[in-house]
């Protein structure tokens, strides 16, 4: 079946300006998370979702980034007023449960803020 | 605090060599631990997980909960092993985040 689909694949922006990424977690998951992989600081862990629950937003780095999960299936990842350090590649998980299931990565989107 | 650290940026091997990615951890109670791996041009996937204890495409992994290290080992690499490897850990508590190490790079030369 088809894994997590992530869009776009590439998003060039210019400094201050809003974006959204997309994912499609696969089909029956309910658990989903956001990572962000940068040169400075590695694989970091962003927002969790799970099924109903509030979402775990620990991993966000400021209140410039937020995230919706709608339907409990796809998951919208917004980052306000870019800077340069947002600049990284954004990774989509999800995970058949929030239990110490495998979690199924997306290809990513990379992000380059100017 | 939760940590993962993986001391090698790089490691460079031959064809037929042994491999060992190492791999320690801070965390105070019972962690999962995970290695994952990213092939070029690739997602990153799960490679094992110490619970399995089982040995993927070669690769074996041991918890040594008394020197809190899970390194990856592989008796002999192949020149498709080549790829980033991240070590990861997730906490108990109830949530599910993974906390990765710093990663890898395995070169496998011919």
């Amino acid at each position: 079946g088809a894994g997590v689909s992530q869009s776009p694949s590439n998003k060039v922006t210019e400094k201050g300006k809003d974006v959204e990424l997309r994912c499609d977690p696969i089909s029956g998951h309910t658990a989903l998370y956001w990572y962000r992989q940068s040169l400075g600081q590695g694989l970091e862990f962003l927002i969790y979702f799970q099924g109903n629950s509030a979402p775990d937003k620990s991993g966000l780095p400021s209140d410039r980034f937020s995230a919706e999960r709608t339907g409990g299936s796809v998951s919208t990842l917004t980052i306000q007023r870019t800077q340069q350090e947002d600049s990284a590649v954004y990774l989509c998980a999800s995970s058949l449960s929030g239990t110490s299931d495998t979690q199924y990565f997306g290809p990513g989107t990379r992000l380059t803020v100017l | 605090a939760q940590r993962v650290t993986q001391p090698e940026k790089l490691l460079s091997v031959f064809k037929g060599a042994p491999v060992e990615l190492k791999c320690n951890y801070s965390y105070s109670g019972s962690p999962e631990l995970f290695w994952y791996v990213q092939y070029s041009r690739q997602r990153l996937q799960l490679l094992l997980r110490h619970i399995s204890r089982e040995s993927i495409k070669g690769f074996t992994a041991d918890l040594n909960k008394g020197e809190t290290s899970f390194h990856l080992k592989k008796p002999f690499a192949q020149e498709e092993d080549s790829a980033m490897y991240y070590c990861a850990l997730i906490g108990s508590g109830g949530y599910n985040k993974l906390i990765f190490g710093a990663g890898t790079r395995l070169a496998v030369h011919p």
